[in-house]
């Protein structure tokens, strides 16, 4: 079975400053791979996905995301944070064709200060 | 515009009660999910469900209960069985149930205890 692990619970970042989230994972296979965000009190929104191909993702929000098979990372990233990235961000792995699972990480909440 | 709507935003429970969770999509996906999220613990799958008329259950089943009559559809009763109901509770959907498809979310719904 598939896993996540985020190893970072908070990271607070200065507003412009650049930012990075890890996300280690657990499969066997090429997984696919995928990055949401949520604000307090919402559903999670799409960042990124990868699936196979261009290892450098590019994503919504000015977010992108590198996929090493050697270290098993799906690390994603911003140049320049804005005060409107402060929320939590889940890594997802999912499983081969065919079944249907989606395995979340704990998720890692940034906090932007001015 | 299509999307997920939850509700109520947020619903509190009395002890020995049943309690039911609306999920609806206009997106005219296939397949349908609940997910319930502590903090800390990412989101842990409750129910899914590929078609109507048939549904499976995730990791976390115990204590909930889900039907799956109408394809927009897919209502979660918390019961008087689930002894640790407070949560967040996201219901997701995707076009297809493979782990490949990105999977959208509602807004979700808060429950408490009373």
């Amino acid at each position: 079975a598939q896993s996540v692990t985020q190893p970072d619970i908070h990271i607070t970042v200065s507003e412009g400053a650049s930012l990075e989230l890890r996300c280690n994972y657990s499969y066997g296979a090429t997984p696919y791979l995928f990055w949401y965000v949520q604000s307090p009190g919402q559903g999670l929104q799409l960042l990124l996905k990868y699936f196979s191909g261009d290892t450098l993702v590019q994503g919504i929000k000015g977010f992108e995301a590198e996929f090493k098979r050697s270290q098993s990372s799906f690390n994603l990233r911003k140049p320049s944070v804005h005060w409107s990235d402060a929320a939590e961000y889940f890594c997802a792995v999912g499983g081969p064709l065919g079944d249907y699972k989606l395995s979340f990480g704990a998720g890692t909440t940034v906090t932007v200060r001015a | 515009d299509g999307g997920i709507t939850q509700s109520p935003k947020y619903l509190f429970r009395k002890e020995g009660q049943n309690v039911t969770l609306s999920c609806e999509q206009n997106l005219n996906h296939d397949a349908m999910y609940w997910y319930r999220q502590d903090p800390g613990q990412g989101l842990r799958l409750i129910y899914y469900s590929q078609i109507v008329n048939d549904f499976q259950k995730g990791d976390i089943a115990e204590g909930y209960s889900v039907s799956r009559e109408k394809k927009e559809s897919f209502p979660l009763t918390v019961t008087s069985a689930q002894k640790n109901p407070t949560a967040f509770y996201l219901c997701a959907s995707s076009i297809g149930r493979d782990s490949n498809q990105p999977q959208h979310f509602g807004d979700g719904t808060r429950l408490s205890i009373l």
